[in-house]
């Protein structure tokens, strides 16, 4: 079956611009979460999604936001672009969650 | 706040020798415990769990032990091959707090 598929696999953009990274999860799973990881933070947990609802959030400002369709595709979208925006994205989505994330390969998003 | 420590940040041994990689916690309400792997220029695999009711659990050469008295479970690799090269990280499930991953090197 598919896996995780997350687009684009890469994006350049400039400071102040917004950007939405897309994550198809795989067919059955209801919950998907969203990650940043950077050379200097390791990996950082953002949202989670479960059936349309955010469950959790972690520790990122309010431009960070994102959603859950009920095909349970989700989005993130960042607002007003910063510098030290520029990590890899990372989509994991489960049949519960909490429990045996599948990742996806990750959208590298790089800020100049 | 809760919080995850994984050592070593980096383990380098000799091909067909064992790896041991721990993680200490402080979350008490956790009760899974997974390990990921993530090869250059992927997304991180799930390689193994364990739930709080288990001590120990083992898939071939992969095994993860788990002493929730102490806080503390540790990812075991045993006779490591090359490709057994990559980050593995631990998860503190309840938080989804990501341990800061170790560097495995598998010298030939």
């Amino acid at each position: 079956k598919a896996g995780v598929t997350q687009t684009p696999r890469y994006l350049i953009k400039t400071r102040g611009q917004q950007v939405t990274l897309s994550c198809s999860p795989i067919s059955g799973h209801r919950s998907v979460s969203w990650y940043q990881q950077t050379p200097g933070q390791g990996l950082q947990f953002l949202f989670e999604y479960f059936s349309e609802t955010q469950r959790n959030k972690g520790n990122f400002p309010g431009r960070f936001s994102g959603r859950q369709f009920s095909n349970s595709r989700s989005e993130m979208n960042v607002s007003t672009l910063e510098l030290g925006d520029s990590a890899l994205y990372l989509c994991a989505s489960s049949l519960e969650p909490n429990y045996g994330y599948t990742f996806g390969s990750g959208t590298r998003l790089t800020v100049v | 706040g809760e919080n995850v420590e994984q050592h070593p940040s980096t383990l380098s041994v000799q091909e067909g020798d064992s790896a041991v990689i721990k993680c200490t916690y402080s979350d008490s309400a956790s009760n899974y415990f997974p390990w990921y792997k993530q090869e250059l220029g992927k997304g991180p695999q799930l390689i193994i769990d364990i739930r709080s009711n288990v001590g120990e659990k083992k898939d071939q050469r992969i095994a993860v032990t788990l002493n929730k008295t102490a806080k503390h479970f540790s990812l075991h690799i045993t006779e490591t091959q090359p490709e057994d090269s990559a980050v593995y990280f631990c998860l503190l499930s309840g938080q989804l707090i990501w341990g800061a991953g170790t560097k495995l090197i598998i010298k030939p």
